[in-house]
């Protein structure tokens, strides 16, 4: 069974400063591996996501995350926040292309701070 | 990317009632949907996974009879909460895959359902 562990429910970061959020996750087989993000009152909404190829995905908004097999690791990073991301960050994970569930973390919340 | 839209985004409704729920892919066909539930500062809890034209499965704890879902087509799923409770106010929120090889799921806006 698949399982994804968000490690930290809440990250205050300054405004510019850089953020990590944490995503590890466990499978047997290959995977897909995602990141959403969730304003309030909002759907969620892909960030980015890893198929396969280059372990290194990037956002348009200046958000990437980095695939590391060996550590089970599917990290998302941003070297300068602003405000505007504040909100709700969900990590998640496929074995399958087409007609199961995601599975989810539990979310973190990024809380940019001016 | 593919749109997902659902609707209402807000309803308030009495105690008792039932309030319905769509949710529809707009330039893509849905084969299976998925309806989460969200309670405040919480992940989502998948409720259930409908394909189109069979019935729902049901997560365990998730009342069936309560909790209505319809897939009557490619593009459409409802989600209808039956003689609603106050303890059934949350944020619904539904979901699209394809199998058409892109592997991630779309999200409608979701559904905030006050009951009073």
């Amino acid at each position: 069974a698949q399982s994804v562990t968000q490690l930290d429910s809440q990250v205050p970061v300054f405004e510019e400063a850089p953020v990590e959020l944490r995503c590890n996750y466990s499978s047997s087989v290959s995977v897909y591996l995602f990141w959403y993000v969730q304003y309030p009152n909002q759907g969620l909404q892909l960030l980015l996501k890893y198929l396969s190829g280059s372990t290194l995905v990037e956002s348009i908004n200046g958000f990437e995350a980095e695939f590391n097999k060996s550590q089970t690791s599917f990290h998302l990073r941003k070297p300068s926040v602003h405000i505007s991301d504040t909100a709700e960050y969900f990590c998640a994970v496929s074995d399958h292309p087409g007609n199961t569930p995601l599975v989810f973390g539990k979310g973190t919340r990024l809380s940019v701070i001016a | 990317g593919a749109v997902v839209s659902q609707h209402p985004s807000r309803v308030i409704c009495k105690s008792g009632t039932s309030v319905k729920i769509e949710c529809r892919s707009l330039d893509f066909q849905a084969t299976t949907m998925f309806w989460y539930r969200q309670f405040p500062k919480q992940s989502l809890m998948l409720m259930a996974t409908s394909n189109e034209g069979s019935k729902a499965t049901y997560e365990q704890g998730v009342e069936k009879d309560k909790f209505l879902i319809n897939h009557a087509s490619l593009t459409l799923s409802t989600l209808t909460v039956t003689s609603a409770h106050p303890e059934d106010s949350s944020f619904y929120i539904c979901s699209a895959r394809t199998n058409s090889g892109v592997p991630e799921a779309f999200f409608g806006q979701g559904t905030r359902l006050t009951v009073v």
